[in-house]
């Protein structure tokens, strides 16, 4: 069975730095990856995805993610944070081999502080 | 063009009650999931349709039942409400297999139900 694991709750970073938010994943076949943003009382919202090719992948606002198969990894980056990026954060998985389209497995979420 | 729509955006109800939540996916969209999300849980996926098909269901009780009608609208269904019910329903829907875009998920703002 896939699964996803997020191993911090929060992560705070001050504006114009560097931010990572982690992600490992285990699923049996070649993972489809995704990254999703929840910002309060809203639903998610997608920043990007890995299906195949390049282990860089460049999303919307500036985020990417590096795809790492060695390590099972699947982290999000941006340069600079912004102060707007603020929210929860998550990290999910899709094995392409279960039946099913839109089962995604999602990892427990990182809450992103940018202070100003 | 309009995004997936949720309807209500919040309810109370009682135990032992049932509750029916809807859901109209973005136009074009034929394939739509139901996920809850919950503090303790995350996000966990319910089930997920495509043509009025069930193609996949999550590991919850038989008191949570979904459909899908023809014009790819969908409803979720609670019976016989417990108190750990209370969550935020999420739906997403997204184009069909094999279609440019098909992986993405489209998620609403979600219903907000509270369990008494």
């Amino acid at each position: 069975a896939q699964s996803v694991a997020q191993p911090e709750d929060q992560v705070n970073v001050a504006e114009g730095n560097p931010l990572t938010v982690k992600c490992t994943y285990s699923v049996s076949g070649n993972p489809y990856l995704f990254w999703y943003v929840q910002y309060p009382n809203r639903g998610l919202q997608f920043l990007l995805k890995y299906i195949t090719g390049d282990n860089l992948v460049k999303g919307s606002y500036g985020f990417e993610a590096e795809f790492n198969k060695s390590q099972t990894s699947f982290h999000l980056k941006k340069p600079s944070a912004l102060v707007s990026d603020s929210a929860l954060y998550f990290c999910a998985v899709r094995d392409p081999l279960n039946t099913g389209f839109q089962k995604l497995v999602f990892g427990t979420g990182t809450r992103l502080l940018v202070s100003p | 063009k309009a995004g997936v729509t949720q309807t209500p955006r919040y309810l109370i109800k009682t135990r032992g009650q049932q509750v029916t939540l809807s859901c109209s996916p973005i136009s074009g969209h034929r394939s739509v999931s139901w996920y809850q999300q919950t503090p303790g849980q995350g996000l966990q996926f319910l089930f997920e349709y495509f043509s009025e098909t069930q193609r996949n269901k999550g590991n919850f009780p038989g008191r949570f039942s979904g459909r899908q009608f023809s014009n790819s609208r969908s409803e979720m269904n609670v019976s016989t409400l417990e108190l750990g019910d209370s969550a935020l329903y999420l739906c997403a829907s997204s184009l069909a297999a094999r279609q440019v875009g098909a992986n993405v998920l489209t998620f609403g703002a979600g219903s907000r139900l509270t369990v008494l």
